[in-house]
This record gives C-alpha cells, structure tokens and sequence, in this order.
C-alpha cells in the first residue's frame, strides 16, 4: 500500500519557467512533510519541509505547499535552473514516528 | 564533517549468497535508518537503528536484517539473495540538532544480484 504517492514519474521543463512537482499522501497520521533532492550516484539531499501546521513553507527558489483536506502537497521551483534536473523525492513522518515514508519519485529534467 | 560513508559503492552476487554492506553516519549522529531504492518504488523503509538498538523495522522478510555498533556505525545483512533484491542501498543518519525529520543520506550501495 503505496501511502505516498508521485503520480508523475517525469516533468520536463523549460528554464527560467516554473516547475511543479506534486505528491498526494493517504495517512490522515501524517504530520511532517519533505522533499528531497537526489542526484545520480548520489544519495538524496534534504530540500524543504513543511509541518501540518502550516500550509506553505519558502525557502529561496523553492516554496512547498500543504493541502491537508486534499492530502496534497506541491513544490514549486522559480525560476527553474538545469542544476535542479534531478529526482526528486516527497516523505512523510506520521505523528511521533522515527521513520518516513518516500513517494517513488519525480524526475525533473530542465531544458536550456 | 565527514558526509555519510557507505562500503562498498558497488557489489555483485549471484543468488542464494548473503551479502554485508556497511555505513558510517556523520560523526556524532546516534541514528541510523538503511531504505532500498528500487525503479518505481521509492525508498523504501528496511530498519532504523539508535543506540545499537532496533528502533523502527519496515515491512521485509526476515532475511534482511541489521545492527548498530557502539560507535554509531551501522551493517546491513541480506541473506540467500533473490534476483528482486538488486537495488540500490541506502542509509540515512540523523542527530541532536538536525531533527529526525532531517536525514542525511550516503551515496548508497548497487547491489546487483545475478
């Protein structure tokens, strides 16, 4: 049972435009949410993160985004640059859990 | 500081043999979580340990297992491999002052089982 889900295997973006990447999640326990960054023959690299307590996180380029009603949540990336061609990875921590639980991954892939 | 380490980068086994990797977490980090990462899947979460202590297992069978040694250091075991378990390994430390939420990841082990 996937509880973190990225339906979009692959985004293709042009540089400079925005870059959507979205993750749905089914556990209502679920309270901490992060996005990852992975490179390859790299290890994923921790990006932003967001409580439930809120409903949007910035942090530079990057801004996450929570819908709790919808269990939702997005990353927008402004201005896309080709170093953010990469994988990327939503999580999420349920409610006093020590481990988080990946969605299988967005690749993004920004064009000059 | 020294980023997570994790011997060997590369591994190739045939199946039915048993296969160790190691990690070593960034100095200081007492937690220690291994996921495998699989084309479609994500990571998926194997065990976490802190303390030497198992704290958190996922759902896998039981041969795959792990322990944590008193300098934080962590080995993963995978016994009688099956094709289905080539994927790449990864382990993840975490520490006073990074927040549980915050994992370091190393750059993993592919493990490619023939």
């Amino acid at each position: 049972d996937q509880q973190v889900k990225q339906n979009s295997p692959s985004l293709s973006v042009q540089e400079g435009r925005i870059s959507i990447l979205n993750c749905d999640y089914t556990n209502s326990m679920f309270d901490y949410f992060l996005w990852y960054k992975k490179y390859p023959a790299e290890g994923p690299t921790f990006l932003i993160s967001i409580s439930s307590i809120k409903d949007k996180n910035e942090d530079g380029r990057f801004t996450v985004f929570l819908n709790k009603s919808a269990k939702h949540l997005s990353l927008h990336i402004v201005p896309s640059q080709p170093g953010d061609s990469a994988v990327y990875f939503c999580a999420a921590r349920g409610r006093g859990a020590q481990k988080l639980v990946f969605g299988q991954g967005t690749r993004l892939t920004i064009n000059p | 500081k020294a980023g997570v380490t994790q011997t060997p980068r590369y591994l190739i086994k045939t199946r039915g043999q048993q296969v160790t990797l190691s990690c070593s977490p960034i100095s200081g980090h007492r937690s220690v979580s291994w996921y495998q990462q699989t084309p479609g899947q994500g990571l998926q979460f194997l065990f976490e340990y802190f303390s030497e202590t198992q704290r958190n297992k996922g759902n896998f069978p039981g041969r795959f297992s792990g322990r944590q040694f008193s300098n934080s250091r962590s080995e993963m075991n995978v016994s009688t491999l099956e094709l289905g378990d080539s994927a790449l390994y990864l382990c993840a430390s975490s520490g006073a002052g990074t927040g549980i939420n915050e994992q370091f990841f190393g750059p993993g082990t592919r493990l490619t089982v023939l």
